[in-house]
């Protein structure tokens, strides 16, 4: 069975970086027709997929637009675990923070696997 | 804000039947794009529910289910139970946005 463990801080200041961990267990960070995915939830915004790291021979990663100037997600193939780092935070991106994996199912992606969430207030 | 709109809330009474919408446009669910459905119980993360739109993964009850029809979808509850208060929510891919990913605004069952 297939568990995510997040960890990180829940509080950040404003221009500082978000930083929060993902730990793997029952699968492989480096596997086939998998990805790791940050998503995070708020009231403002819902749902909203952040981006994803896989592994097709080399390392790939997409990032959704509204954060691609500022995110980094990265894998620890040593750690068997993968992270996100958002940089210059706002109140804005306050929400809590979910790590999860995408499996192929039928003809589509699809979120099948969710880390316990992160709330992560944005503050001074 | 999201592309795939659902109803904020939704009730019945236990053992009755509920649905809930997803609508969507041109972009993602007219365009053929898969979609699935999220429930998201009080306190614990997300869980796949639907996807493709009418496949159950394991252990996800038969009362379950979904359908799809132009740029709408679908997901009906049959025989409401006290276990299934949560918010649920439509995925799917936009084109438009050249998003991988987008979610809707999401409906809270309450029963």
């Amino acid at each position: 069975q297939v568990q995510l463990q997040q960890s990180g801080p829940g509080l950040v200041k404003p221009s500082q970086t978000l930083s929060l961990t993902c730990a793997i267990s029952g699968a492989s960070v480096s596997g086939n027709n998998i990805a790791w995915n940050w998503i995070r939830q708020s009231p403002s915004r819902g749902l909203e997929w952040l981006g994803r790291t896989y592994y097709r021979s080399k390392w790939y990663n997409d990032y959704a637009a509204s954060v691609k100037s500022r995110i980094v997600i990265k894998p620890d193939t040593s750690k068997n675990q993968f992270s996100l780092q958002l940089n210059s935070v706002t109140p804005d991106d306050t929400a809590v923070y979910y790590c999860t994996r995408t499996t192929t199912l039928g003809t589509s992606s699809v979120f099948d696997v969710w880390g316990q969430g992160t709330v992560v207030t944005v503050s001074s | 804000q999201s592309v795939l709109t659902q109803p904020p809330s939704v009730s019945g009474a236990p053992g009755q039947r509920v649905t809930i919408s997803c609508t969507g446009n041109s972009s993602n669910i007219g365009a053929g794009y898969d979609v699935h459905w999220y429930q998201h119980l009080p306190g614990s993360a997300p869980k796949l529910l639907i996807y493709v739109t009418n496949n159950r993964p394991s252990g996800v009850p038969d009362r379950f289910s979904g359908s799809r029809s132009g740029t709408s979808a679908s997901l009906a509850i049959a025989g409401l139970q006290a276990e299934d208060e949560a918010d649920y929510y439509c995925q799917s891919y936009d084109s438009r946005l050249s998003e991988f990913f987008v979610f809707g605004t999401g409906t809270k069952v309450t029963v």
